[in-house]
């Protein structure tokens, strides 16, 4: 079955210190991995993507993420948390075809403590 | 580029009666578009996926005729909640589709009283 599990539903960081959230897939096909960030109330902001290449890539907001296929992971990091941060952390996985939904992992909420 | 509204962002209505939900796309035209709610502190599930000039799919267990889409233009899809109730209440959120990546609206807060 495919799917996206996010293990920690809670995590508070120290504003200042290094943050890692994670993500491990299971999907049948060659997977299109993407991180969002959900403010209270808003919708859905993407952080960054991968599609092919490079392992480790970067997005907006100072975030990076790095692909493991052999672990089926992409987990999200960030080397300096700021209090702006707080906010709802959302993987996602599709096939990156036309028409293809994406399959959400329960989300990570991410407290950032001054 | 890539932007997605969403209208109205909240809305409250009385059991019984039904809403309309407006998804655009206001730069790029979206064959696909998608359908998810969000129940608070969860997840997105994925309601129904919409496809310009065809009817809707919709997700096992997502009542067709209760949640009726709409998708008459590659620019704007609708959701319409028929008969709400109470427990139809939820953050509903819709994206659309271009190439490899799916481009999120703002959501719309739907409150049933």
């Amino acid at each position: 079955a495919q799917s996206v599990t996010q293990p920690d539903i809670h995590i508070t960081v120290s504003e200042g210190a290094s943050l890692e959230l994670r993500c491990n897939y299971s999907y049948g096909a060659t997977p299109y991995l993407f991180w969002y960030v959900q403010s209270p109330g808003q919708g859905l902001q993407l952080l960054l993507k991968y599609f092919s290449g490079d392992t480790l890539v970067q997005g907006i907001k100072g975030f990076e993420a790095e692909f493991k296929r052999s672990q089926s992971s992409f987990n999200l990091r960030k080397p300096s948390v700021h209090w702006s941060d707080a906010a709802e952390y959302f993987c996602a996985v599709g096939a990156g075809q036309a028409g293809t939904a994406l399959i959400f992992g329960k989300g990570t909420t991410l407290s950032v403590s001054s | 580029g890539a932007v997605v509204s969403q209208h109205p962002s909240r809305v409250i209505c009385k059991s019984g009666t039904s809403v309309k939900i407006e998804c655009r796309s206001l730069d790029f035209q979206a064959t696909t578009m998608f359908w998810y709610r969000q129940f608070p502190k969860q997840s997105l599930m994925l309601m129904a996926t919409s496809n310009e000039g065809s009817k809707a799919t919709y997700e096992q267990g997502v009542e067709k005729d209760k949640f009726l889409i709409n998708h008459a233009s590659l620019t704007l899809s609708t959701l319409t909640v028929t008969s709400a109730h109470p427990e139809d209440s939820s953050f509903y959120i819709c994206s659309a589709d271009r190439e490899h990546e799916q481009y999120f609206g703002p959501g719309t807060r739907l409150t049933v009283t």
